[in-house]
C-alpha cells in the first residue's frame, strides 16, 4: 500500500505568507516524521510526531496529527524565500515490525520574495 | 555536527557495469539505510541494516543488490549489473535507533547515471 501521500504536490505562496501541506497514510503508525529536500540535497529532518501525539511546534513549523483521519499537516507560518523546497511526509509501519520509514511523493513548495 | 557522508557524488557508467556506493555513518549510529530517488521522483525505500545484517528491503533490492559494512565505519552498496532504470540518486542515512522511533540522518547523495 502507498504510504505518505502529501497534496498539494506543488504551492506557490508570497514571502510572509504561511504554507500549509498535507499528508495521508494508510496504515497505523508508530511516528509520522516530516522531512525537508532543498534541490538536489540530501534530506533533513524537521519534526517527528508521534501516534500520541496531536500536535507540535518547533520554530516556526507546525505539525498536526489525526490518526482517526490518518493524516497529518506541516504549516509553515511567516515564510521566507529560503523555506523553498520539497517537503516529505515520512512513516513507519507498525504492522509486521517494519523497519523502514515510507516517505510520500512531497509537496514543492515555492515562497517568492 | 556529525554528518553522513557519501561517495562518489556523481558516478557515470555504462550498462552492465558493476558499481559501489560508499557511505559513513555518524560513528554511534546501529542503524542503516539505503533510498534512492529517480529524478523528480518520490524517495523509495531500498533496504535497512543493523546488527550486521539485512532487516529489511523493498522488492527494488533484488539479487542486483547487495549491502555490506566491511570495516565498522564504511557502508556500501553495490549494484552487480547496472540498468538504465538504475539512474537515480542513492541516498544513504543512519539512525541511532529503529525508524519507529527516531529520526533518519541522510547524506547528500551519489548521483548515478547509468549510459
Amino acid at each position: 500500500s502507498q504510504q505518505g501521500e502529501e497534496d498539494p504536490q506543488a504551492l506557490s505562496i508570497q514571502e510572509g505568507e504561511n504554507a500549509t501541506m498535507n499528508c495521508s497514510y494508510k496504515t497505523s503508525i508508530n511516528n509520522l516524521q516530516w522531512y525537508r529536500q532543498n534541490s538536489g540535497r540530501g534530506l533533513v529532518h524537521l519534526i517527528l510526531i508521534r501516534s500520541n501525539e496531536r500536535e507540535k511546534h518547533s520554530g516556526r513549523l507546525r505539525v498536526t496529527l489525526d490518526t482517526s483521519k490518518k493524516s497529518s499537516s506541516l504549516l509553515i507560518t511567516a515564510s521566507r524565500a529560503a523555506d523553498t523546497a520539497s517537503y516529505f511526509c515520512a512513516t513507519d509501519e507498525v504492522q509486521g515490525g517494519s523497519e523502514k520509514l515510507v516517505f510520500g511523493k512531497g509537496t514543492k513548495l515555492t515562497v517568492n520574495p | 555536527e556529525p554528518e553522513v557522508t557519501q561517495t562518489p557524488s556523481h558516478q557515470v557508467t555504462q550498462m552492465g557495469q558493476e558499481v559501489i556506493l560508499r557511505c559513513v555513518p555518524i560513528s554511534n549510529h546501529l542503524y542503516f539505510y539505503w533510498y534512492r530517488q529517480i529524478l523528480g521522483q518520490k524517495v523509495e525505500f531500498l533496504v535497512s541494516f543493523y546488527n550486521n545484517e539485512i532487516s529489511e528491503k523493498s522488492e527494488i533490492f533484488d539479487d542486483q543488490f547487495s549491502v555490506e559494512r566491511p570495516d565498522g565505519s564504511n557502508f556500501t552498496l553495490k549494484i552487480r549489473s547496472t540498468k538504465l532504470e538504475d539512474s537515480a540518486m542513492y541516498f544513504c542515512a543512519s539512525s541511532v535507533t529503529g525508524p519507529n522511533t527516531g529520526e533518519l540522518f541522510f547524506g547528500e547523495g551519489s548521483r548515478l547515471t547509468v549510459l
